[in-house]
């Protein structure tokens, strides 16, 4: 079984510049999410999708941050413009939707550079 | 107020000892679990184990425990015969029901370097 695809796994841009990360979850996932991992930190969410709708995004910055599950599978983040603190590891996951215990399987990650 | 604290930057052990690393987290809700994921230096976060608030008994998975002490709020991890391979930063995280939803927030991570 694949697991938690993520692209692309480095990207490096200038600041202002627009960027957008894929994440593909395991199949049959009702549940996305999204983190953020600055260096030294442990992983904040960002948003969380069940299905197609965002149910927790209240971390998100909207002014610059973005996201889309359209057809409640593979996810889409965007940073427009981004800035150079956004620079960190950005983790996407999913789980199984429902249960407390239901653990979640991370992809790789993208870490991005804003230069 | 954090929600989940590992006091313990970093942590060296021997190989093949044991090693504890600590958790306390905060929350006022009766229904929570908690988790702990082990992090390599590649980045993936791979699930080590989980506990659920209302589990009587302490978790445990292959070389991997974990000590729930629910009245401290203390989700300890402990690791039993240390191998070289278990050298990763160490993320302990809860995830909050609340209103239906569940919530997960990481601790900030405890490094372990196991030597030989």
């Amino acid at each position: 079984e694949a697991g938690v695809v993520q692209s692309p796994r480095y990207k490096i841009i200038e600041k202002k510049q627009p960027v957008a990360f894929w994440c593909n979850p395991i199949s049959g996932h009702n549940t996305l999410y999204w983190y953020r991992q600055n260096l030294g930190q442990g992983p904040e969410l960002l948003i969380r999708y069940e299905n197609e709708e965002a149910v927790d995004d209240s971390q998100l910055p909207k002014d610059r941050f973005s996201a889309e599950r359209l057809k409640g599978v593979d996810s889409t983040l965007k940073i427009q413009p981004a800035e150079l603190g956004d620079s960190a590891v950005y983790l996407c996951a999913s789980s199984l939707r429902g249960q407390a215990s239901n653990e979640q399987f991370f992809g790789p990650g993208t870490r991005l550079t804003v230069l | 107020a954090q929600k989940i604290t590992q006091t313990q930057p970093g942590m060296f052990v021997q190989e093949k000892e044991a090693v504890t690393l600590d958790c306390t987290y905060d929350t006022s809700d009766p229904s929570y679990g908690l988790f702990w994921y082990k992090q390599p230096s590649s980045g993936e976060m791979i699930f080590l184990i989980y506990q659920g608030s209302y589990d009587q008994q302490n978790a445990t998975e292959g070389r991997y425990s974990l000590n729930f002490q629910k009245a401290r709020k203390s989700a300890n991890l402990v690791i039993s015969a240390s191998q070289l391979g278990d050298s990763a930063m160490y993320f302990c995280a809860m995830r909050e029901a609340t209103g239906g939803s569940y919530i997960p927030t990481f601790g900030r991570g405890t490094s372990l370097i196991v030597h030989p």
